[in-house]
């Protein structure tokens, strides 16, 4: 257990609809990453927060967006979901001083029908 | 852009050693990081490397030659429980931090 949550665990969707995925960083981590899998894929780098601010971003889509709160939560919004955005979505935290390190949580898998 | 070249798969034996080699081409660079990743799991972190030369954990040791844009990550007396998916990473600077994997190399560990 790396200490990071996610919610929901599974969720499955219709294409054109829209979905928040929830992430809890370790405590005390104040950076958040988003990343996605997709089946037998890499990790793509989405978003990344550090104290509610965003440090960095990927190849996220406009469709997507997500936020960190003050208790240092983030979601992940999808909308206007296609077939191909079924994927594994994780999220990661970091320690700071420690940014080499990333704890995963144990992803939300995302089903678009 | 950012690239990570890696196997795709690679099958050992049971006791015998592992090197997983992965390319890397990128602007930025900081450091060269490698993940563990079990099928339906999440992937955990193996090591980092920052600086050349080989770093040992255990079973595992992982290398980097920045001059060469190149890293392996090593597994000894491999176990069935190290079969899984192992990724490669470059942390870079472009445009703030940020941490990209390769598309990951498939290890089976047959008896």
């Amino acid at each position: 257990d790396s200490g990071v949550t996610q919610t929901p665990k599974h969720l499955i969707t219709a294409t054109g609809q829209r979905v928040t995925l929830r992430c809890s960083p370790r405590s005390g981590d104040l950076s958040v990453y988003w990343y996605q899998q997709s089946l037998d894929q890499g990790l793509q780098f989405l978003i990344q927060y550090y104290n509610g601010e965003e440090r960095a971003k990927g190849n996220i889509l406009e469709r997507f967006s997500a936020q960190q709160f003050p208790d240092l939560h983030s979601e992940l919004n999808l909308s206007s979901l296609e077939l191909g955005d079924s994927a594994l979505y994780f999220c990661a935290s970091t320690p700071s001083g420690n940014y080499n390190e990333q704890f995963f949580g144990p992803g939300t898998r995302l089903t678009v029908l | 852009g950012q690239s990570l070249e890696q196997p795709s798969e690679v099958t050992a034996v049971e006791g015998a050693i592992v090197q997983i080699n992965c390319t890397y081409q990128t602007s930025g660079f900081y450091g060269l990081s490698w993940y563990q990743q079990h099928d339906g799991g999440a992937p955990t972190f193996l090591s980092y490397n920052a600086l050349d030369g080989l770093e040992e954990t255990g079973r595992f040791s992982s290398f980097l030659s920045r001059s060469d844009s190149y890293g392996y990550l090593l597994l000894q007396e491999l176990q069935m429980k190290d079969s899984a998916s192992y990724f490669c990473a470059v942390r870079a600077n472009t445009g703030g931090f940020k941490t990209i994997f390769g598309a990951g190399t498939r290890l089976f560990v047959k008896a």
